[in-house]
Parts: C-alpha cells; sequence; structure tokens
C-alpha cells in the first residue's frame, strides 16, 4: 500500500446532480477524514470515522452530505443535489491512531458543478 | 469556521531572506502540527510538536510551540525557492479530530 487514493480526481457535475467519491486510506489507519479545501484556504473539517464509526460531523454540514465507511476500510463521500457552492477540492486523509498521529493525505477529487 | 488564524495569509519574499509565519487561537491544543502544500497535492506532514516551549528544527526550518500552547511559529532560514507552498498548521484538543489553520501562502522569488 503505497499511500491513500482518492478516486475520482476530477468530477464535473450539474447542479442538482449527486455525486459520490471513494477514499482508500492506508491499510491499517484506524482513522479517516474528510475535508473541502477552497483555492488557496485550509481545509475544512467535514467529517471523520474511527474505524467504521463515524464520530463527527461538521455542523455546516447540510443534509445533502454523508459519508460512510463500511467494515472500516475503504470510505465513501456522497453528495445530494449537487450546488454550485459545492465547488471545491475534497481531500481525505488517514491516520495510524488519532488526531496526534501524522495524517496521510490523498491527492483529493476536484468538483465543479456547472 | 476556522478556530486557527494564521499569518500572514500572504508573503512574497526574495531567495535568502529568512521569514516567520504565526498560528494562533484561542484555544489550548494537545499537539500542533505543521504541513506544507504544493499545488494538486494534499498537505505533507513537516512536524509536530507537543510540549509547551518546544522547539523543533527541520534543516533550516525552526518550529515553536508556545508555552501555553495556544499559539505555534515557522521561521524559514535563508529562504530558497524550493520552500514556495501553502504552510498549514493543524491542531487536536485531545484525540479528537484535526483542526487545519487559514494557511499561509508563500512565494520565494528567485
Amino acid at each position: 500500500d503505497t499511500g491513500v487514493s482518492q478516486d475520482p480526481r476530477h468530477k464535473i457535475t450539474k447542479r442538482g446532480q449527486n455525486v459520490t467519491f471513494r477514499c482508500d486510506p492506508i491499510s491499517e489507519h484506524n482513522r479517516l477524514y474528510w475535508y473541502r479545501q477552497t483555492l488557496g484556504q485550509g481545509p475544512e473539517f467535514l467529517t471523520y470515522f474511527q474505524n467504521e464509526a463515524q464520530l463527527e460531523k461538521s455542523r455546516l454540514l447540510s443534509d445533502r452530505f454523508s459519508a460512510e465507511r463500511p467494515k472500516g476500510s475503504f470510505s465513501t463521500l456522497e453528495i445530494q443535489r449537487t450546488e454550485q457552492g459545492d465547488s471545491a477540492m475534497y481531500l481525505c486523509a488517514s491516520s495510524l491512531r488519532g488526531a496526534e498521529s501524522e495524517a496521510f493525505f490523498g491527492q483529493g477529487t476536484r468538483l465543479t458543478v456547472v | 469556521t476556522q478556530l486557527l488564524e494564521q499569518s500572514p495569509q500572504f508573503l512574497s519574499i526574495q531567495e535568502g531572506e529568512n521569514l516567520t509565519v504565526y498560528c494562533n487561537s484561542s484555544s489550548v491544543f494537545s499537539s500542533l502540527q505543521w504541513y506544507r502544500q504544493e499545488p494538486g497535492e494534499g498537505p505533507v506532514l513537516l512536524v509536530t510538536v507537543v510540549t509547551g516551549g518546544e522547539v523543533k528544527k527541520l534543516k533550516r526550518l525552526t518550529f515553536q510551540f508556545g508555552d501555553a500552547r495556544k499559539d505555534s511559529s515557522l521561521h524559514i532560514t535563508a529562504a530558497q525557492p524550493g520552500d514556495t507552498g501553502l504552510y498549514l498548521c493543524a491542531g487536536a484538543w485531545g484525540n479528537e479530530k484535526l483542526t487545519f489553520g487559514t494557511g499561509t501562502r508563500l512565494t520565494i522569488i528567485p
């Protein structure tokens, strides 16, 4: 396992469509994060998992966003009824243990809503 | 909402100059990490500091954690074009989520 992988790398969708992103973390890592990043800004926290349990979801996240991590391995992030404001880079990261462990990031999925 | 404020937001300096980037919060961190991100890539960890007053050096980079563990700084000596990137601090409160700062975009001019 060479690192965190995200799929797709780029996604262009029409407003109102649903999109799903996938993240495959480093295999022995228990923790998995999803962040959203706009150009030149720091990553904004969306949600995180400890194994298969979703421990926290940002209050800024609308009900259109949902994430899963079945069996504590890969994770998916779904956005329903996309809006132009959802356009951003979506980053996934994993770490061996908790927040004090190094977080390894994937290259992200760039979403453009037209 | 970002709880970690970084300053400056943008910094452009000549090669060979020194610089300092700051990360501040009103909250106490149990640990703080610094990352660097290049265009099209995810952030990559530079260092983790956990003890108030701690200083760590990584070649020309010096990281300091404030005594009260509410702030941190990154000092670069004799900056080089390869130092160009987005520098991010990230704080952890206990074993909860990792929260990132607003970022400092650094450009080193050859």
